[in-house]
């Protein structure tokens, strides 16, 4: 089966640096996602990581470990656009693109 | 104009209704995803299609039905709808060359009472 933990909420200062985590469990490893969905949004696609280390989006960057199923979104110079919630993301076991998603980390930016 | 598209966006309907959820896509893309949305839950795929003639059922299936009538179009129909299906639900699509982006539609909110 496929399982993925994040920290429920986090909130941050407008400006600072903030590392949202996730730790996956699956049977079979194709790569991580992350999406961000604001309120009452739909989820939009942020990056991907198919293998170790990071890879950076303008503030935006996603790390992985594979060896320790392992990988984080960092989020630098926070705007208070930044609120929203993330979701890491795998694929299903033999489904590149069937995807099962965590729970989802509110991130709440304060001034 | 929005690439993927839901309608209706909101709708309350009855215990035991039938109610049918559409969604429609502009980006030319085979496969297409219905998911559920709940407060805590995440997203949890319901069903997908990889193009037109391919159906398959996802992680929670049990009491809904879907139709792909078109490349552009995905159907979700609860046959008779139950409060615990009061959810978000999302409609997606991505394309066939393996690159992980889901595009998703805008949702649409449903309250069975």
């Amino acid at each position: 089966g496929q399982s993925l933990e994040q920290p429920s909420e986090v909130t941050a200062v407008e400006g600072a640096i903030v590392q949202i985590n996730c730790t996956y469990q699956t049977s079979g490893f194709y790569g991580l996602s992350w999406y961000q969905q604001h309120d009452g949004g739909a989820p939009t696609f942020l990056s991907y990581n198919a293998l170790d280390g990071l890879e950076e989006t303008g503030r935006f960057s996603s790390f992985l470990s594979r060896s320790d199923s392992y990988g984080y979104l960092l989020l630098q110079e926070l705007q208070m656009k930044d609120s929203a919630s993330y979701f890491c993301a795998v694929p299903y076991s033999g489904g590149y693109q069937k995807v099962t998603f965590g729970t989802g980390t509110k991130l709440q930016v304060i001034p | 104009d929005a690439d993927v598209t839901q309608t209706p966006r909101n709708r309350i309907t009855k215990t035991g209704k039938r109610i049918m959820l559409e969604c429609s896509q502009t980006k030319g893309h085979d496969r297409m995803y219905w998911y559920r949305q709940d407060p805590g839950l995440g997203l949890r795929l319901i069903y997908y299609s990889f193009d037109v003639k391919d159906i398959n059922k996802g992680e929670i299936s049990d009491g809904y039905s879907v139709s792909r009538q078109a490349q552009a179009k995905f159907s979700l129909s609860l046959e008779s709808a139950i409060p615990n299906q009061t959810a978000l639900y999302f409609c997606a699509t991505s394309d066939s060359t393996g690159a992980p982006e889901q595009y998703f539609g805008p949702g649409t909110r449903l309250t069975v009472t």
